[in-house]
């Protein structure tokens, strides 16, 4: 029984190049949540999916940062021309019902 | 707009010390879960447990208690008896009603380091 499966767990890009982050949720679970922790903060949300849609794209900045959950596949996160300040630990967490939510190991992304 | 806030930052005790992890939330909402994660070393965040908002009893699961106080706005934990392997950052977080009802996103405090000597 697999839990939230995150890959890779740490990526390493320069300023300028893409980085695309994969969350496989739970098997079953349609509901997506993205969440960034920059380094000594506590996690802030970015963004929440279902299958094939986005709910709510508060937490997510306007640029630069898009999320999708397609049909099939996982969920990405992909953020185009990173800056240093991008650089975060970004935590996925998958839901059966939007309730309570199982988070994956993170993945630590560092902007040279 | 929800806020959660967790005054202490660090926290140092000696193995064997009971030590009390505050957590203040805010929120509009009428329904709403609070949670609590472990975040050790390693970096992958642990659920350690969920109360709703109608539920006001005391949770106590092993070294483990929780309390909750709507009139304070408040839900701390209480490490009992506390050992190394408790040496972690912990998340006090809030959710709050979202589309079609469903509790979506989390709003998290900044958490307390925990670093427990021996």
């Amino acid at each position: 029984n697999a839990g939230v499966m995150q890959n890779p767990r740490h990526l390493v890009r320069r300023r300028g190049q893409e980085a695309r982050l994969r969350c496989s949720p739970v098997k079953g679970h349609s509901h997506v949540y993205w969440y960034r922790q920059l380094p000594e903060e506590g996690l802030k949300f970015m963004v929440y999916l279902q299958k094939e849609n986005i709910i709510d794209e508060s937490g997510m900045p306007k640029e630069r940062f898009s999320a999708e959950f397609p049909k099939e596949g996982p969920s990405i996160l992909r953020i185009q021309q990173v800056v240093r300040g991008d650089s975060a630990a970004y935590f996925c967490a998958s839901s059966p019902t939007g309730d309570e939510q199982f988070f994956g190991p993170g993945t630590r992304l560092t902007v040279l | 707009a929800q806020k959660v806030t967790q005054a202490q930052t660090e926290i140092s005790v000696v193995e064997k010390e009971d030590v009390t992890l505050d957590c203040v939330y805010e929120t509009r909402d009428t329904t709403y879960y609070l949670f609590w994660y472990k975040q050790p070393p390693s970096g992958e965040l642990v659920f350690l447990i969920r109360r709703n908002s109608f539920d006001e009893q005391n949770e106590i699961s092993g070294r483990y208690s929780w309390n909750f106080q709507k009139s304070t706005s408040s839900f701390n934990f209480t490490i009992t008896a506390s050992q190394v392997v408790d040496s972690a950052v912990y998340f006090c977080a809030l959710s709050e009603p979202g589309v079609a009802g469903a509790n979506s996103k989390l709003t998290f405090g900044k958490g307390i380091t925990l670093s427990v000597r021996p």
